[in-house]
């Protein structure tokens, strides 16, 4: 996945439960972002980062919080697992320029119970 | 607020024959416009992009068509392979939204041998 690791790949965790999913790069890119992908709605932009403690919210942030003290590593937190944030979650790192678009990790399917 | 919407859930097509993926926007801002492939449990793979200065952009087998005054693209596959078959996501960046992409819902494309 041309550099991009994504931790664990699967996990279920109990509601109330904080969870950490990490994604790892060795492109030394500036860009990350993370997603996540539900039936019917795609995939929805939760947080991304422009650099090492520059990070931003995007349209589904609430219950979600990130972090990025290495320029190799952006991680996502559920502060408190919810069955709502069940989903499968990519990260993606790059920028949009000349005919390239971003490239994902394989992906972490997080199921809350 | 979809503002990225592929109002077809699946398409089945013959080997051999065109496949054709529709997704339409809503927002003006838009000026960048790429195409997503994911096979299950992978994440997803760019495939091709158009900016908005042009209106036709072809790789291979994938030509992506855009129509802005109906804030409309497509990508056509000639001819379909079954290993086509996926779920293609359309997405869209631009505006003040830069560097962030807004997905469409998916499309499920299966290529019948």
């Amino acid at each position: 996945d041309a550099g991009i690791t994504q931790s664990p790949r699967h996990k279920v965790t109990e509601t109330g439960t904080p969870v950490t999913l990490r994604c790892h790069q060795t492109e030394n890119h500036r860009y990350m972002y993370w997603y996540r992908q539900d039936p019917g709605h795609g995939l929805r932009l939760i947080h991304y980062s422009y650099g090492v403690k520059d990070t931003d919210k995007g349209e589904v942030s609430d219950g979600y919080s990130v972090s990025r003290s290495k320029t190799e590593d952006f991680l996502l937190t559920l502060e408190s697992a919810t069955s709502s944030q069940t989903s499968v979650y990519f990260c993606a790192i790059g920028i949009l320029q000349g005919n390239y678009g971003y490239t994902f990790g394989s992906g972490t399917r997080l199921t809350v119970v | 607020d979809q503002q990225v919407k592929q109002n077809s859930p699946s398409l089945s097509v013959q080997e051999g024959r065109i496949s054709i993926l529709n997704c339409d926007y809503t927002n003006s801002m838009f000026d960048y416009f790429l195409w997503y492939k994911k096979y299950p449990a992978e994440g997803p793979t760019f495939l091709i992009s158009i900016s908005s200065i042009k209106d036709k952009n072809e790789d291979g087998r994938f030509t992506v068509f855009l129509n802005k005054s109906a804030k409309h693209l497509s990508l056509h596959i000639v001819p379909s392979q079954p290993g086509d078959s996926a779920v293609y996501f359309c997405a869209a960046a631009g505006g003040t939204s830069y560097g962030k992409l807004t997905f469409g819902q998916g499309t499920i494309l299966t290529v019948h041998p």
